[in-house]
């Protein structure tokens, strides 16, 4: 099956400051969303973002699709964004295979 | 619009008791999706269903799990004869009528086997 590689597995921002995650597949990408799992482990939809780029307040995402990539990104970073954000494909059957995420810690 | 709705929220079992855990679907969605966190590992996912339908379990354990979802009433994922390993977070998630659309989870059962 798809394999999704994330990276960083770990960041750790001051408040305010911007930035990248990245999501990579091995096979073609069809149906992929972000996630959010706050630190009460909730899981927060971002984005369904199969192809192109999307924006939501601070954050945005692009994927390109004939790459097999996505990136996620957040801007002006706040203490309330921290957790682990996930990517997940859902393929031909839509059973999402998740990455194994990026945790983020944004210190005030 | 009410989102995913999933109870108990948290539940806790003695080894070998049972355990039920519910999953309301959106409003007009009927496809429901399980998925599983075990500590310090991604998600899994578990099993598809539909209405009255298992559309897909090739990631249910083979003995001792079981999911359903009856035409009224909330779908269920059932663990029989509990065992300290079942200890996880178990999300469901939900999907519309069309091909392709996202899924939204529910808040989860975390699930302690002592």
């Amino acid at each position: 099956g798809i394999q999704v590689e994330q990276s960083p597995p770990d960041l750790i921002l001051q408040e305010g400051a911007n930035s990248t995650l990245r999501c990579n597949f091995s096979d073609s990408v069809n149906n992929l969303q972000w996630f959010h799992q706050n630190p009460w482990g909730q899981l927060i939809n971002l984005f369904y973002i199969p192809s192109g780029t999307k924006q939501n307040g601070r954050l945005s995402a692009t994927t390109v699709a004939t790459e097999r990539y996505s990136l996620l990104y957040i801007s002006s970073s706040q203490t309330t964004d921290s957790g682990v954000y996930f990517c997940a494909e859902g393929g031909a059957t839509n059973k999402l295979i998740f990455g194994t995420g990026t945790l983020l810690a944004v210190q005030p | 619009n009410a989102g995913v709705m999933q109870n108990p929220r948290h539940l806790v079992r003695r080894r070998g008791q049972e355990a039920r855990l519910r999953c309301s679907p959106m409003k007009g969605h009927s496809h429901v999706y399980w998925y599983r966190q075990l500590p310090e590992e991604g998600l899994k996912f578990m099993v598809y269903l539909q209405k009255e339908n298992i559309i897909d379990e090739s990631g249910m354990p083979k003995e001792r799990f079981s999911a359903e979802f009856p035409k009224e009433g909330p779908s269920i994922l059932r663990i029989q004869q509990v065992v300290r390993g079942d200890s996880a977070a178990y999300f469901c998630a939900s999907q519309g009528d069309k091909a392709g659309y996202e899924q939204y989870f529910g808040p989860g059962t975390r699930l302690t086997v002592t």
